[in-house]
């Protein structure tokens, strides 16, 4: 079965500072990963995938992540972080079984941005 | 474009009272639906998901059931609610040959 590992609980930087959160699942055929953001009390939402194609994507508000494959890994980073940016942030692959596609998520990293 | 509703938002209710919740989705149709339960500082947790109406299957054994009984509508319901039914609950959707799911904005159930 998939499984995925966030690295870190909680991630605290400072404001314009650099971020780099972690993620790590379990090897498998073929994989298709995303990160999902969630801000307090409200839904997740999708913040970008990787299905096929180009290793690295992007967000349209600055992060990115890219895909490892002989690492298992799928890294999300953003090179200057705002206060806005303050979430839990949830890494999440796939998974076949039983006749319907799931999502197997991570246990989230609470990123926090200090002024 | 697809939208999907949760209600209510929040929700306190006794020990061994009923529950209902209810999502809907709109603008697709015969969508997946995912029922999951987010736990206070926790990850989620995939209760229920339906490929179609009266189609439901069940992820671990607990005190509560879900229901479709439309196209784009899924209930998550328990007859006598525990305190350890508390938590965040989070319906989502994806379609056809999407991976990706999309959520709603939950509803806040405590269990006093």
């Amino acid at each position: 079965a998939q499984s995925v590992t966030q690295l870190d609980s909680q991630v605290p930087v400072f404001e314009e500072a650099p971020v780099e959160l972690r993620c790590n699942y379990s090897s498998s055929v073929s994989v298709y990963l995303f990160w999902y953001v969630q801000y307090p009390n409200q839904g997740l939402q999708l913040l970008l995938k990787y299905l096929s194609g180009s290793t690295l994507v992007e967000s349209i508000n600055g992060f990115e992540a890219e895909f490892n494959k002989s690492q298992t890994s799928f890294h999300l980073r953003k090179p200057s972080v705002h206060i806005s940016d303050t979430a839990e942030y949830f890494c999440a692959v796939n998974s076949w079984s039983e006749g319907a596609q799931k999502l197997v998520f991570g246990q989230g990293t609470r990123l926090t941005i200090n002024p | 474009s697809q939208t999907i509703h949760q209600w209510p938002a929040t929700l306190v209710q006794p020990v061994g009272s009923p529950l209902s919740l209810e999502c809907t989705v709109e603008g697709t149709s015969n969508p997946n639906l995912y029922w999951y339960r987010q736990a206070a500082g926790r990850g989620l947790q995939l209760l229920f998901y339906s490929v179609g109406i009266g189609q439901i299957s069940s992820e671990v054994p607990q005190n509560l059931s879900a229901s479709r009984p439309q196209d784009r509508q899924f209930i998550l319901s328990s007859k006598k609610l525990l305190l350890s039914d508390s938590g965040f609950y989070l319906c989502a959707w994806s379609h056809g040959q999407m991976y990706e799911q999309y959520f709603g904005p939950g509803t806040r159930l405590t269990v006093t």
